[in-house]
């Protein structure tokens, strides 16, 4: 059963940069997308940006001056950086896997737990 | 960018009732609107894809239907897991965006 693992800092201080990372275990890495979602505390999900296996990248035009997403294939996981973040930025974020060509390919059917970022000074 | 509202942003109704939720978009998304449904501290679980494509292993009672800027999410009898929020996502056009979400609770 494929599984989605996260880790990352959770508490930062404004200015300094998101990292999390995401691991994918049991399942391939090629032929799907990838993304990144948001969801500030007791709100909505945000889409943050997507990334595949050839290395086709999209990205929140909201974001995407700040964000970077990157995928490493020899250790299947894949990599979100925020720079510069504010209060703004705390939420829980997630990764997900799309699912398969055909069929729920833009739409994400494997979620990570989450990892709660807190911005605070 | 696309704005998705849902409506109502919260449902009160019982086990065995039948709940219908609306997602209505700025402009048209064809037919490329999926449905989440979120419990409390978890992820969201991907229903429907599509308008009206189950996704894999959700039960029968979850539908959805629509077209264009209006879309409906449909479970036929409540079962007592299906108290949780509900997020609608277009895929017509990117940034990907979902609805604000309707809070389906016990009543």
């Amino acid at each position: 059963q494929v599984q989605l693992q996260q880790w990352g800092a959770g508490l930062l201080k404004p200015s300094e940069t998101l990292s999390l990372t995401c691991a994918v275990y049991g399942g391939s890495f090629s032929g799907y997308y990838w993304s990144w979602i948001r969801q500030p505390p007791g709100k909505g999900l945000e889409w943050i940006g997507e990334i595949n296996h050839s290395g086709t990248i999209n990205y929140n035009a909201s974001l995407k001056s700040r964000t970077i997403i990157s995928l490493d294939t020899s250790k299947n996981q894949l990599s979100l950086n925020l720079d510069s973040v504010t209060a703004a930025d705390t939420a829980v974020y997630y990764c997900a896997r799309h699912g398969v060509r055909g069929f729920s390919y833009w739409y994400f059917d494997l979620w990570g737990r989450g990892t709660l970022v807190t911005v605070s000074s | 960018e696309i704005v998705l509202t849902q409506s109502p942003a919260t449902m009160s109704l019982s086990p065995g009732e039948r709940a219908t939720l609306s997602c209505r978009a700025s402009q048209s998304v064809s037919s490329y609107l999926g449905w989440y449904q979120q419990p409390p501290g978890q992820a969201p679980r991907l229903l429907i894809y599509d308008a009206s494509n189950r996704a894999t292993g959700i039960p029968a009672r979850f539908s959805g239907s629509g077209s264009g800027t209006d879309f409906t999410l449909t479970i036929s009898s409540l079962e007592p897991e299906d108290f949780a929020v509900y997020y609608c996502q277009q895929r017509s056009s990117w940034p990907r965006t979902f609805g604000q979400g309707t809070k389906l609770e016990i009543k």
